[in-house]
């Protein structure tokens, strides 16, 4: 089965700084991708960064940053330069491509960016 | 620029109600999903559709059934509330045209209280 594991429930980080958020996941599969998503305080879940397994190359979006360790099964997320906005619940999730597509999340961890 | 809608941001009923919560999406996606967000569980899913008519069980389906008549509209319904399901409840949808590249679309979620 499929696990997604989030080990930090809550985090904080003063502005301008960088932090990073740990995800580790477990599947059997060979194609799959990972995301963070973030949720806003009271506002829907948007998608932040996503990674197609097959590619080794970390992806990147602006200040958000993945750290892919395929063998090791780990994707960690980093916030560089932090805003307030980056205020959120930030959910890792597993999906792989085989079977009805369904995704598997994290617990969340819960980021406040301190001013 | 909203394209899941969720006709209530909260609710609450009493034990023993019939709950309908409503999604609306104008993407012309599809596939939808109800979530069900509690802390330290992160998102399971209940219900999902991926065509007018069609349903699916999730991991948590038992207390809840769902109905699409319309491709743009997926019902969640709890036929007779329970305080244990008391929650938030995130509805989603993503394309099979653009998936998995672009993720889920999600709605801004109904809190629901059952007292």
């Amino acid at each position: 089965a499929q696990t997604v594991t989030q080990s930090q429930p809550e985090m904080s980080v003063q502005e301008a700084e960088t932090v990073t958020l740990s995800c580790t996941y477990d599947t059997s599969e060979n194609n799959y991708y990972l995301f963070w998503y973030k949720q806003p305080p009271s506002r829907q879940m948007i998608l932040v960064i996503r990674q197609e397994a097959y590619k080794q190359q970390n992806a990147t979006e602006n200040r958000f940053s993945v750290n892919f360790q395929k063998a090791a099964k780990s994707f960690s997320l980093k916030i560089s330069d932090s805003q307030l906005g980056d205020t959120a619940m930030y959910f890792c999730a597993c999906l792989t491509t085989s079977g009805t597509y369904k995704y598997i999340f994290g617990t969340g961890t819960r980021l406040k960016v301190l001013a | 620029d909203v394209k899941v809608t969720q006709s209530s941001r909260y609710l609450v009923k009493r034990t023993g109600e019939k709950v309908f919560l409503e999604c609306v999406q104008d993407m012309d996606h599809e596939n939808m999903f109800w979530y069900r967000q509690d802390p330290g569980l992160g998102l399971r899913l209940i219900y999902f559709s991926y065509d007018v008519k069609m349903k699916e069980k999730g991991d948590i389906p038992e207390g809840y059934s769902v109905s699409r008549e319309k491709k743009e509209r997926f019902s969640l319904i709890l036929e007779s509330a329970s305080t244990n399901q008391t929650s938030m409840y995130l509805c989603a949808s993503r394309s099979d045209r653009e998936f998995p590249s672009y993720g889920y679309t999600f709605g801004s979620g109904t809190r629901l209280t059952v007292v």
